[in-house]
């Protein structure tokens, strides 16, 4: 079956703009987790969905950062004026329990931003 | 809080050799679960294996053993005869027993191996 997804696979914008990263979970996985990647801080949570509860949004790192999941499948991790330091690696996971079972990773969306 | 700490930032051997990538996790919750990922070069983060907190016994997998040991919190990963296409990244996580937050992954730095002709 399909793994996790994730559009672009590399992004490059201007500080200031704005970006949309999307997340295609594993079909049936009800728990989707977003990280970030970096240099700096290595790998960091940062958003939590599990089924239609709300979202855990304990690791995201500034109000600039927010994320939706819609119909309980696809997700979209959205960085609004962008920053140098929000340069990174934004990686997607799913579960399909939250807790016990195992996460899976995407291919990741390579964020530069200028 | 939970940490996973991972002390090699590089380790470089010659195929075939044997290699141990350690790992050594803190956490104060009685249920846990710890995990390896590969990523190699392409990026992506490979599972590899999951291990929860009750279960204690050694794991092999081919090539790949796993020790886990409550006594020291300790979970390090062996490659026996070690191949070119195990150069990669390797990183450690502990996630807790619960939903939300608790069930979040926290990752080691990673320890990159090198393996070469």
């Amino acid at each position: 079956g399909a793994g996790v997804s994730q559009s672009p696979s590399n992004k490059v914008t201007e500080k200031g703009k704005d970006v949309e990263l999307r997340c295609d979970p594993i079909s049936g996985h009800t728990a989707l987790y977003w990280y970030r990647q970096s240099l700096g801080q290595g790998l960091e949570f940062l958003i939590y969905f599990q089924g239609n509860s709300a979202p855990d949004k304990s690791g995201l790192p500034s109000d600039r950062f927010s994320a939706e999941r819609t119909g309980g499948s696809v997700s979209t991790l959205t960085i609004q004026r962008t920053q140098q330091e929000d340069s990174a690696v934004y990686l997607c996971a799913s579960s399909s329990d939250s807790g016990t079972d195992t996460q899976y990773f995407g291919p990741g969306t390579r964020l530069t931003v200028l | 809080a939970q940490k996973v700490t991972q002390a090699q930032t590089e380790i470089s051997v010659v195929e075939k050799e044997d290699v141990t990538l350690d790992c050594v996790y803190e956490t104060r919750d009685t249920t846990y679960y710890l995990f390896w990922y590969k990523q190699p070069p392409s990026g992506e983060l490979v599972f590899l294996i999951r291990r929860n907190s009750f279960d204690e016994q050694n794991e092999i997998s081919g090539r790949y053993s796993w020790n886990f040991q409550k006594s020291t919190s300790s979970f390090n990963f062996t490659i026996t005869a070690s191949q070119v296409v195990d150069s990669a990244v390797y990183f450690c996580a502990l996630s807790e027993e619960g939903t939300g937050t608790a069930s979040k992954l926290t990752f080691g730095t990673g320890t990159r191996l090198q393996v070469t002709l």
